[in-house]
């Protein structure tokens, strides 16, 4: 158990639809980061959040976007869903010390999301 | 790029050992991470290494070479738990990159 929790553990939407993802962080972390991972595939890196502003993004369109709230939990936002929006969408929590680097990532078990 | 390779899947008996590369770019390295993932569930941290050489953690060790952009975990006294995809991701300022995961498949 790493103390990090998503919600919902699974979810079906429709195309078109909006969706939002919930993560609490491990108790004393003040960094999230959000991945979305396909089926027989490595995570892929989101966004991260450092005291409520996101610090630094992957290759993922606006139509995904985060929120990270004082209690330093997070929610990501899932804009105009496409078929390829399914996967396993994955949050960890870290401390971020310094410049932030070397940080060790812990894992929810993540919610996994299907669009049809 | 941020290329991460390593291979897909890999087979090994109960007890043995086995070693699992990967290759990484190696521009704005900031070290090494391996993680261990069982279907259907979170990605658990197994090493971090940074600086060069092996690192002993229990039958798990991890080893680095910054110079070759290379890495490896090596896995000893196999056990049938170990089946899992391991994941190797390369730390570029604090966000993982990862590759695709080795898929391990441990036989009695």
């Amino acid at each position: 158990e790493t103390g990090v929790t998503q919600s919902p553990t699974h979810l079906i939407k429709t195309r078109g639809q909006q969706v939002t993802l919930r993560c609490s962080s491990q108790s004393g972390h003040n960094t999230v980061s959000w991945y979305q991972q396909a089926l027989g595939q490595g995570p892929q890196f989101i966004f991260q959040y450092y005291r409520e502003e996101e610090n630094g993004r992957g290759n993922f369109p606006p139509r995904f976007s985060g929120l990270q709230f004082p209690n330093y939990s997070s929610e990501l936002n899932v804009n105009a869903l496409e078929l390829d929006d399914s996967a396993l969408y994955l949050c960890a929590s870290s401390f971020r010390t310094g410049t932030g680097v070397g940080n060790i990532q812990y894992f929810g078990a993540g919610t996994r999301l299907s669009v049809l | 790029g941020q290329n991460i390779d390593q291979p897909t899947e890999m087979t090994a008996t109960e007890g043995a050992i086995v070693q699992i590369n990967c290759t990484y770019q190696t521009s704005g390295f900031n070290g090494l991470f391996w993680y261990q993932q069982h279907a259907g569930e979170a990605p658990t941290f197994l090493s971090y290494n940074v600086l060069d050489g092996l690192e002993e953690k229990g039958r798990f060790s991890s080893f680095l070479s910054r110079s070759k952009g290379y890495s490896y975990l090596l896995l000893k006294e196999l056990q049938m738990k170990d089946s899992a995809s391991y994941l190797c991701a390369n730390n570029q300022g604090g966000k993982l990159i990862f590759g695709q995961g080795t898929e391990l498949s441990v036989k009695p």
